[in-house]
Parts: C-alpha cells; structure tokens; sequence
C-alpha cells in the first residue's frame, strides 16, 4: 500500500528565508503529485499538480519538483513571508486513489 | 478549476444528535469524495459519493454513521449521526477535475466539536 512521508513535521523560520519541504512516497506508480497548503480549521488549497511525467512545476515564490524513480518531491519556498505560515500537505494519485502526508506545519516569523 | 462551497463552517454539537454538511459544485463533477481529519492527523476518506446510487464507503466507515446523498453531479451531503467526542474532527469535501489530471479541490472544511 501507498505510503506518504513528510520530512520535517514542524519548521519555524524568520522571514525572508528560503526553505524546502520533503514528501516521499514508498510505490512509484503514480499518476501525479499535488501539494497543497491548509490553514487552522480550514479546508485545502492547491499549489502546485505534477503530472508523473514532469519533473517540476512553479507558481511565483513556489517550485516543485519530482523525482519519481526515487519517491521524492520537494516544494521550495523562497524569500518566505510571515502569510505562508500554514500547514502544507503532498499528495500522490493514482487510479483516482489519493495518499496524503500528514503535512509539513510551518512558521515563518517576522 | 471547481469552486466548492460547504456549509456549515464550524458548528459545536451535543453528543447524540446529528449533523449534515451540504457540499455544493459550480459545475459538473462526477467524483465527489468525504474526508475526516482528526486533530493533528492527515486525511482518512470516508466514502466517494457517486451520483445516482450509493456512496462507496471505505474500511472502517459505515452508512448508519455517515450516510451520504448525491442527488446530482453539483450536490452531496455527509451526515454525521449519533456523534460522540471522537466524532469531533474537520470534514472535507472534494472533487475530482482538472480533465485528465486527477486533480483534487477541497471546500473549506467544517470543523465539528462534539461535547
């Protein structure tokens, strides 16, 4: 069974940092990765969707990459800011099947 | 992209009643799914709700305790029946779209406390 990792649990920064968090997943038949940011009591929003045969995808401070062979994906953040404290989750699909992390809980402090 | 809107946001319940989250789509999906994600957890999906007939529920869940309606391609409901503190958790709803790239889109959650 697919099983999803996020490597560290929590990272606290000061602002203007850059930083990379970790997702790796153990079955490397994946149709795609997604990443997604979760505030406190809120629902998920999508960052960033990596089809199985792209390597990475980036949307203004955010990139991602994906190294499939390996069950890796890593989200690179820079110059953070005090907005991008949340909890960020990876995700891989396949057949329509989900797998989540359990999520990366960052601070960025001022 | 899908636009979700679920209701309500948060609510506090008494051990014992019940409690339905409607979860409504700007447009036409043919996958709907429920999550649950208790406190400091990932997410656990409860069923896919599919249109016209009944959810399919995942290991550990059952219809007397979160039946489930899909009356059409942009509408579902979960409710929570008979809930108890153990119940108290962040609900999830999420489509599938994006065409053929499998990607989700989350409504903005229901956070439940059960006293």
């Amino acid at each position: 069974k697919q099983e999803v990792t996020q490597i560290p649990a929590a990272l606290s920064v000061p602002e203007g940092e850059n930083l990379v968090l970790n997702c790796s997943f153990t079955d490397s038949a994946i149709y795609n990765l997604q990443w997604f940011r979760q505030d406190p009591g809120k629902g998920l929003t999508s960052l960033l969707l990596i089809q199985s045969s792209q390597r990475e995808q980036t949307s203004g401070r955010l990139n991602a990459s994906l190294d499939k062979s390996s069950g890796r994906s890593t989200l690179y953040i820079a110059a953070s800011q005090p907005g991008d404290s949340a909890t960020y989750l990876c995700a891989v699909s396949n057949f329509n099947k989900f797998y989540f992390g359990s999520g990366t809980k960052l601070n960025v402090k001022p | 992209s899908a636009v979700i809107s679920q209701k309500p946001s948060r609510d506090i319940c008494q051990r014992g009643t019940s409690l339905t989250i409607q979860c409504q789509v700007d447009s036409q999906v043919t996958m709907m799914f429920w999550y649950r994600q208790q406190p400091g957890q990932s997410l656990t999906l409860i069923a896919t709700a599919n249109q016209g007939s009944e959810a399919t529920y995942e290991s550990g869940f059952v219809i007397d305790k979160f039946p489930i309606s899909r009356p059409n391609l942009t509408f579902s409901t979960l409710t929570v029946s008979n809930m108890s503190p153990e119940d108290s958790s962040i609900y999830l709803c999420s489509v599938l779209g994006g065409g053929r790239a499998e990607k989700l889109f989350f409504g903005s959650g229901t956070q439940l406390s059960v006293l």
